[in-house]
């Protein structure tokens, strides 16, 4: 089992609300990592980081920022949240930077009304 | 763009069948790795495959991977009704930006009948 937490697991909120979804690794891995999926489909990397004070938007598009400045801690924020925003977000980290396996947390289903 | 593509995008057996399923990809690669995803939940690695080595095994997990091809396959053998799920191939980038970071096909999604 992964030590790699994120919370919420559920959130429903209204449009123009700010959000912060929470992604912690006790694993002391340097690398992280968002990831968007709808329903079904693929993992898109909308964030990553190689480790503290490091962070790179993904292949897709986001609205979203990030910040690190622990290395066990890698917050996602929504400014200004939109029903567009809907979708599971999914934390990950790595230990090094060889494409090496990434340990996944549970998700935070995110719903914009 | 999408660098894997996988098929078939669902697959249904009987418990004690072997699953297959297979992962294509575009550009060269570091390695490649297999994911499982229960419902709603966050993946789990199940295998990974160097760009040099042909065949891996793991359990019931059998991975090969055809770089000259760009094609990858996962059998799972002796089927169970625990390994329902979805499975995705995601490929790591050799170098350069890339480095490192994994792009995931679609995934395929299979159902295993008690």
């Amino acid at each position: 089992e992964a030590d790699i937490y994120q919370t919420p697991r559920y959130l429903v909120i209204g449009t123009g609300k700010k959000i912060t979804l929470e992604c912690s690794q006790t694993m002391g891995h340097d690398k992280m990592y968002w990831y968007q999926q709808d329903p079904g489909m693929e993992l898109h990397l909308i964030h990553y980081s190689y480790g503290v004070n490091s962070t790179e938007k993904g292949d897709l598009s986001s609205e979203s920022t990030v910040s690190r400045i622990r290395t066990e801690h890698f917050p996602l924020t929504l400014e200004s949240a939109r029903p567009s925003h809907t979708s599971q977000y999914l934390c990950a980290s790595s230990e090094w930077a060889g494409g090496n396996e990434q340990y996944f947390g549970p998700g935070t289903r995110l719903t914009v009304t | 763009s999408q660098q894997g593509e996988e098929d078939p995008q669902a697959l249904s057996i009987q418990e004690g069948e072997n699953a297959t399923m297979n992962c294509s990809y575009k550009t060269s690669i570091n390695n490649l790795q297999w994911y499982r995803q229960n419902s709603g939940r966050g993946l789990v690695h199940l295998i990974l495959i160097r760009s040099n080595e042909r065949e891996k095994h793991s359990g019931r997990l059998r991975v090969t991977l055809d770089t000259s091809k760009k094609s990858s396959s996962l059998l799972i053998t002796a089927s169970r009704a625990a390994d329902t799920a979805s499975y995705f191939c995601a490929t790591a980038s050799p170098g350069g930006t890339s480095y490192g970071k994994l792009t995931f096909g679609q995934g395929t999604i299979l159902t295993v009948h008690p």
